[in-house]
């Protein structure tokens, strides 16, 4: 079975600060990974995405990720925090032998201090 | 991506009465998936919404308390059967774009059980 563990529940950053949330998962075959985010009140928006190739990607808002296969970790990083980068994010890792099924993680809640 | 609309966006019900959800997407999807967020909590997928046949629900999840309906390949409906307040959550749907490896999320429901 898949998992993921987000370490850190809440994490607060001062504006202009580098944002640093962890993601470590494990999988049985070489997993597909997201980063989600959730702003107050609406859905989740995709982040980025892992699926195949170069282990930094990059994703909308300025944010980027790394895997590393050896430290099987998928940690979202943003030079600068915003204030509207103020939101909960998800880690998920997808089930690529069950119809893609999203396994997610506990979630971490971004507070963005001025 | 698809554009993916969930009516109704909230509501407040009594215990005992049922909802049903609506998930309606503008183009047509392979996977359309339910998932769950409970207060303070991350996701927790219900079921894979299957046109033409049952859905496929985790473990955890019945039939007969979330029947979940998919007569073609742009719509779904999720119900939420006898209710308690321990239903009260944020339901949310989505499907899978034309790679079928990224999942993309409607805005969610929002339901309270008095």
């Amino acid at each position: 079975a898949q998992s993921v563990t987000q370490l850190g529940s809440h994490v607060s950053v001062s504006e202009g600060a580098l944002v640093l949330l962890r993601c470590n998962y494990s999988s049985s075959v070489p997993p597909y990974l997201f980063w989600y985010v959730q702003y107050p009140n609406q859905g989740l928006q995709l982040l980025l995405k892992y699926t195949t190739g170069a282990t930094l990607v990059k994703g909308i808002n300025g944010f980027e990720a790394e895997f590393k296969k050896s430290e099987t970790s998928f940690h979202l990083t943003k030079p600068s925090a915003h204030m509207s980068d103020a939101a909960e994010y998800f880690c998920a890792v997808s089930d690529r032998a069950a119809g893609n099924k999203l396994t997610f993680g506990g979630g971490t809640r971004v507070l963005v201090k001025p | 991506s698809a554009v993916i609309s969930q009516k109704p966006s909230r509501d407040i019900c009594q215990r005992g009465t049922s909802l049903t959800i609506q998930c309606q997407v503008d183009s047509q999807v392979t996977m359309m998936f339910w998932y769950r967020q409970q207060p303070g909590q991350s996701l927790t997928l219900i079921a894979t919404a299957n046109q033409g046949s049952e859905a496929t629900y985790e473990s955890g999840f019945v039939i007969d308390k979330f029947p979940i309906s998919r007569p073609n390949l742009t719509f779904s409906t999720l119900t939420v059967s006898n209710m308690s307040p321990e239903d009260s959550s944020i339901y949310l749907c989505s499907v899978t774009g034309t790679g079928m490896e990224t999942q993309y999320f409607g805005p969610g429901t929002r339901l309270l059980v008095l």
